[in-house]
């Protein structure tokens, strides 16, 4: 069964810091992961999306990476600001099938 | 581009009613649209993909009577909750995804919050 874990499963952080998601997956065969930004009561919004020949991207302070080796996936943010808080969900797609893995999300409190 | 709408943004009905929820892909044709649900504090579940033109196809444990799905064009798919229920309450989100979108990629809409009284 094509599974997604993400961990945290929350974390509060001052304005300002770094901080660091994580996301196991089994999917298989990969095809690609994405990470997504859900802000409370919107839709989620795509931040980065790589494949299984890309180890790293970046979308501004965003910057995900993919060992698909270990099937490992981490998205980092840094300088973080209050904007910064919402709900980040690790999604990968297995070949030839449209449909989508989904984690259960990190939800991220920045502080001012 | 790829922007998709939903409208309402948000719905408050009574039990027993039935209510429309429409996604539109504003700026692409979308040849498969999804419907998901998501619970407080929950990811996205997947309840039915639909082509335009043929019939949706429902997840395992999703009533297809209850939640009618129409694609009747390349860009406007609608989900009708048919005799809604309190526990039909939720935040309902769709995606489509336009026919040769690299990666196979969905472009989510910003969600319909449903509250059934």
């Amino acid at each position: 069964k094509n599974q997604v874990e993400q961990s945290p499963q929350s974390l509060i952080i001052l304005e300002g810091k770094n901080c660091t998601l994580q996301c196991n997956y089994t999917v298989s065969p990969f095809s690609n992961l994405r990470w997504y930004k859900q802000d409370t009561g919107r839709g989620p919004v795509s931040l980065t999306i790589m494949t299984f020949s890309e180890n790293t991207k970046s979308n501004g302070r965003y910057t995900a990476t993919l060992d698909a080796d270990t099937k490992q996936s981490s998205l980092h943010i840094t300088a973080s600001q209050l904007s910064d808080s919402a709900s980040y969900i690790c999604v990968v797609s297995a070949s030839g099938d449209y449909k989508l893995s989904f984690g259960a999300g990190t939800t991220v409190t920045v502080r001012a | 581009g790829a922007v998709v709408s939903q409208h309402p943004s948000w719905v408050i009905c009574k039990s027993g009613t039935s209510v429309k929820i429409e996604c539109r892909s504003l700026d692409f044709q979308a040849t498969t649209m999804f419907w998901y649900r998501q619970f407080p504090k929950q990811s996205l579940m997947l309840m039915a993909t639909s082509n335009e033109g043929s019939k949706a196809t429902y997840e395992q444990g999703v009533e297809k009577d209850k939640f009618l799905i129409n694609h009747a064009s390349l860009t406007l798919s609608t989900l009708t909750v048919t005799s809604a229920h309190p526990e039909d309450s939720s935040f309902y989100i769709c995606s489509a995804m336009p026919g040769l979108a690299a990666y196979n990629e969905q472009f989510f809409g910003p969600g319909t919050r449903l509250t059934v009284l």
